[in-house]
C-alpha cells in the first residue's frame, strides 16, 4: 500500500481482555517501530525491529506486552490482560534504508 | 520518558500570521526532526536537521539547531487554517534509531 496501515482504528476492550494491533508496513521496510501516546503526551517509544528480528523491546513496560513480526513484513502488537493505564494511541513506524520514519494513523484503544 | 519539551503549550494566532515554537532536549543528537500530528492524518514528518547544522528552510518552513544550549525552533511563515495541528519535536541518536518525542505544542490557526 502507499503508506502504513494499521487495524483496528479503534478498539474497546474489558480490563483483563487480550488484545491484537495490527501493522501494515510500507512495501520493503525494514525498520519497524510501534510506540504508545497517552492522551496529551507525546509519543512513547515500546519496541524495534529490523527485518524479523526484535532489537530492541527496551520500552515494552511489562510482559503483559509482546509484539512479533514473523516474517519481516506485519508486524502485531499483542497486549494480554489489558488494565486501564494501557488506554491509548498505538502508533507504528516504519522506514527505508534512507527515509525518515512515515507513521501509520494508529489504534486507539480503550481499556473499560 | 520525554526527551524534548515544546514552549509553548498552546499557541493560537490568526490566519497570515507566524507561528514559533520551540523544543528543549536533555541528551547528545544526531539529529532532530519536527513532526506534525492531527487527527485527520495522523503523524507526519516535517522537517530533519543533523546536529550540524544551524538552519534549514523548507516551503514555509523555517528550523534552527543550537546544539550549545540543546534547543530548536520551527518557525511557521504566513499561517493557514490548515497548519492547525500538534507540532512535536523529536531526536534520536541516529538516522535509522528510535525516537524520542516531546509532548507537543498545541497550534491553533484562526481564520
Amino acid at each position: 500500500g502507499a503508506g502504513v496501515s494499521q487495524s483496528p482504528r479503534y478498539k474497546v476492550a474489558k480490563r483483563g481482555q487480550d488484545v491484537a494491533l495490527r501493522c501494515d508496513p510500507i512495501s520493503g521496510h525494514v525498520s519497524l517501530f510501534w510506540y504508545q501516546q497517552a492522551l496529551g503526551q507525546g509519543p512513547e517509544f515500546l519496541t524495534y525491529f529490523q527485518n524479523e528480528a526484535q532489537l530492541d523491546k527496551s520500552g515494552l513496560p511489562s510482559d503483559r506486552f509482546f509484539a512479533e513480526r514473523p516474517e519481516g513484513s506485519v508486524s502485531t502488537l499483542k497486549i494480554q490482560r489489558t488494565q486501564q493505564e494501557d488506554s491509548a494511541v498505538y502508533l507504528c513506524a516504519t522506514r527505508g534504508l534512507d527515509t525518515e520514519a512515515f507513521f501509520g494513523q494508529g489504534t486507539r484503544l480503550t481499556v473499560v | 520518558s520525554q526527551q524534548g519539551e515544546e514552549d509553548p503549550q498552546a499557541l493560537s494566532i490568526q490566519e497570515g500570521e507566524n507561528a514559533t515554537m520551540n523544543c528543549s532536549y536533555k541528551t547528545s543528537i544526531n539529529n532532530l526532526q519536527w513532526y506534525r500530528q492531527n487527527s485527520g492524518r495522523g503523524l507526519v514528518h516535517l522537517i530533519l536537521i543533523r546536529s550540524n547544522e544551524r538552519e534549514k528552510h523548507s516551503g514555509r518552513l523555517r528550523v534552527t539547531l543550537d546544539t550549545s544550549k540543546k534547543s530548536s525552533s520551527l518557525l511557521i511563515t504566513a499561517s493557514r487554517a490548515a497548519d492547525t495541528a500538534s507540532y512535536l519535536c523529536a531526536t534520536g541518536p541516529g538516522t535509522a534509531s528510535k525516537l524520542t518525542f516531546g509532548t507537543g505544542t498545541r497550534l491553533q490557526v484562526m481564520l
